[in-house]
């Protein structure tokens, strides 16, 4: 049974730093890309970042380029989200996902979800 | 990397169908045939329900069904039940390795 269980989230000051991991189980880890999904409380998902299989490519969305750092280690079977500099607006949320498979181009499996908040 | 435009709701009797739109741009929608959809009950994970436009996950009933026409997706759902409420959601390919979701629609059963 494929299982991702995400975790590190919690409260954190403005412009303070947070890293999350996504332990994952049930799969073949190093074979898929894997990406981060936000929800603030209430919204709706927002697409946050992307890293291939092989962790040699990233993508971001703009709202977070430059600030949060996606990476994998295949031997702990565990994704990463380094978050810094952290604003209001990325109080969320954060789902790692699995992606489905070549050329779909969507996510099959999530995670449940660590919530990060970001206040003074 | 603007969200897709969905209706804040949409509501149907049981054993009727609703149709949930998702319009986006000619840069993603419009651009590839690589619209998924998705659901997610209060407090839970989302759900894949369609992918690709069209195509259904094993194990997704075949009440789902997807579609494209120019920049805009839609999910239809037919002979509609009372699990069937929920957020759904869309998700296209934007090129350059990004994805956009939909703003979001809360799907009512009467």
């Amino acid at each position: 049974e494929v299982q991702l269980v995400e975790s590190g989230g919690g409260v954190v000051q403005p412009g303070g730093s947070l890293r999350l991991s996504c332990a994952a189980s049930g799969f073949t880890f190093s074979s898929y890309n894997m990406h981060w999904v936000r929800q603030a409380p209430g919204q709706g998902l927002v697409w946050v970042s992307r890293i291939t299989s092989d962790g040699s490519s990233t993508s971001y969305a703009d709202s977070v380029k430059g600030r949060f750092t996606i990476s994998r280690d295949d031997a702990k079977n565990t994704l990463y989200l380094q978050m810094n500099s952290l604003r209001a607006e990325d109080t969320a949320v954060y789902y790692c996902a699995k992606y489905y498979g070549a050329g779909t181009y969507c996510l099959d499996y999530w995670g449940r979800g660590t919530l990060v908040t970001v206040s003074s | 990397q603007s969200a897709l435009t969905q209706p804040a709701s949409v509501s149907g009797s049981p054993g009727q169908s609703i149709t949930i739109s998702c319009t986006g741009t000619s840069s993603d929608v419009g651009a590839y045939n690589l619209v998924s959809w998705y659901q997610q009950h209060p407090a839970k994970a989302p759900r894949l329900m369609i992918y690709e436009v069209s195509k259904r996950p094993s194990g997704v009933s075949d009440r789902f069904s997807g579609s494209k026409s120019g920049n805009t997706a839609s999910l239809t759902i037919s002979g509609l039940q009372a699990e069937d409420e929920a957020d759904y959601y869309c998700c296209s390919y934007a090129g350059s390795d990004t994805y956009v979701f939909g703003t979001g629609t809360k799907g009512t059963v009467l």
